[in-house]
């Protein structure tokens, strides 16, 4: 199957810890990008790459931080520094499958759901 | 400054009934329109998209939207609602101006289709 995976689904910190969330996709995609939700707020962008080695921030990035080492995979770390980091964690592709990157349809993973202890 | 706005925080309907989700844009440039669905504790699903041609644009589980310039909206529609299109829909928008994959999201509206 082709897709977006996100590892783990329920994930608990305790206060200054880091934690590393993950996220992988099969689907050749070249951009990835990393969105917190919180209820009544929509998605908030924290993080995206539009190719390997290369990443910028999004509205919300302080507090965290990425890679983006190979194609497939773009892992987020939640440092201490995130202050209130519980939230619901959403990865998400796009690949250049059309003429124009503006079209492309943005596909997500599962989610993580994070609480900080 | 590029926005999008979902005017109703929650939409009430009845199963049978038509039903209207509504999305109105801001951007400069031409727009590429977008609905998700999300489930509860699931991530978004993509259900339509807006790119050019035809105003009415069909999509995944008989919703359709209709793209009117004029009065910059997309609103989501579908003729006879489910109990199980209760969910959270997104709408989002992208401009065709330079490279840009960024979307541009809604705050979300919670559909309630009662039996």
């Amino acid at each position: 199957d082709g897709g977006i995976t996100q590892s783990p689904k329920y994930l608990f910190r305790k206060e200054g810890q880091n934690v590393t969330l993950s996220c992988e996709q099969n689907l050749n995609h070249d951009a990835m990008y990393w969105y917190r939700q919180d209820p009544g707020q929509g998605l908030r962008l924290i993080y995206y790459s539009q190719i390997v080695n290369d990443f910028q921030k999004g509205d919300i990035a302080e507090g965290y931080s990425v890679s983006r080492e190979k194609k497939e995979s773009f892992p987020l770390t939640v440092t201490s520094a995130q202050k209130n980091p519980t939230a619901f964690y959403l990865c998400a592709s796009t690949g250049g499958t059309s003429g124009h990157p503006s079209t492309d349809t943005q596909y997500f993973g599962p989610g993580t759901r994070l609480t900080v202890l | 400054a590029q926005s999008v706005a979902q005017p109703e925080d929650q939409v009430n309907v009845a199963e049978g009934n038509p039903l209207t989700v509504k999305c109105t844009y801001s951007v400069s440039g031409n727009p590429y329109l977008f609905w998700y669905v999300q489930y509860p504790n699931r991530g978004l699903q993509f259900l339509l998209k807006y790119i050019t041609g035809d105003n009415l644009v069909k999509g995944s589980y008989g919703f359709e939207a209709e793209f009117n310039k004029s009065q910059t909206s997309f609103h989501l529609k579908k003729p006879s609602a489910l109990v199980s299109d209760s969910a959270l829909y997104f709408c989002a928008v992208r401009s065709n101006a330079g490279n840009n994959r960024k979307l541009i999201w809604g705050l979300g509206t919670s559909l309630a289709v009662n039996p």
